[in-house]
């Protein structure tokens, strides 16, 4: 009855690699989301989805491609994995994306490049 | 550009002892102010939120006051336990429709028996 889950937990790979995450939420949000967790804990938004609409894009390299099929689903593709990516990924949603909604994350994957 | 500052960590305390963990924000407009909690390995969780001035926010203990004269929310329990060890997180939401939310660095909470 998970409801916000990510695959794989962790992965590991090398560097030129490249690899996709993927996100289901079973919430019926409509809003879902990908944040970047460094190696001191702190988190930072890289892209939300509204209705499989892109709603925000930080500055992200290009190499980082999210893709959202349906409204329950938002995937993250990364093209060209360089140390620098190595970090934990969170998927979340959220019910709308006002400023009052709460988001429900995931339980992370952690990427390492080698 | 809006941000959150949190306490530097580790906090660590005894069981029964009581908990502040510090958090001041920056932001125009009137943001919604949350506190999240990680426990090792999981995602974040939603511990309380509070979304005007003076609103206080609270849940399993923990409490939070929105306090916009001094941009402050700083998260109190009375008496923390074990199983309180945690990642705290304190975050504000932008009075925007994209539900961005803005995170401070985390604090880690460990409480010993």
């Amino acid at each position: 009855d998970t409801a916000v889950s990510q695959t794989p937990k962790y992965l590991v790979t090398q560097m030129g690699n490249d690899k996709s995450i993927k996100c289901e939420q079973n919430l019926g949000h409509d809003t879902m989301y990908w944040y970047k967790q460094d190696s001191k804990k702190f988190l930072k938004i890289m892209f939300s989805y509204n209705n499989k609409e892109l709603i925000i894009n930080e500055t992200v390299p290009n190499r980082f491609s999210p893709k959202s099929p349906d409204k329950a689903h938002l995937n993250l593709h990364i093209n060209s994995l360089e140390l620098g990516d190595s970090a934990v990924y969170f998927c979340a949603s959220s019910q709308g994306s006002s400023y009052n909604s709460p988001l429900h994350f995931g339980n992370g994957t952690r990427l390492t490049v080698t | 550009g809006n941000s959150v500052t949190q306490m530097e960590g580790p906090v660590t305390l005894s069981e029964e002892a009581f908990l502040t963990i510090n958090c001041t924000y920056t932001a125009t407009g009137y943001p919604s102010l949350f506190w999240y909690v990680q426990y090792p390995g999981e995602g974040l969780q939603l511990l309380l939120k509070a979304t005007k001035a003076d609103d206080k926010g609270s849940n399993k203990g923990f409490e939070a006051t929105y306090r916009k004269e001094t941009t402050s929310f700083h998260l109190e329990k009375g008496s923390v336990q074990v199983s309180d060890s945690a990642v705290y997180f304190c975050a504000l939401s932008e009075r925007s429709n994209t539900g961005k939310l803005i995170f401070g660095q985390g604090t880690t909470l460990q409480v010993k028996p």
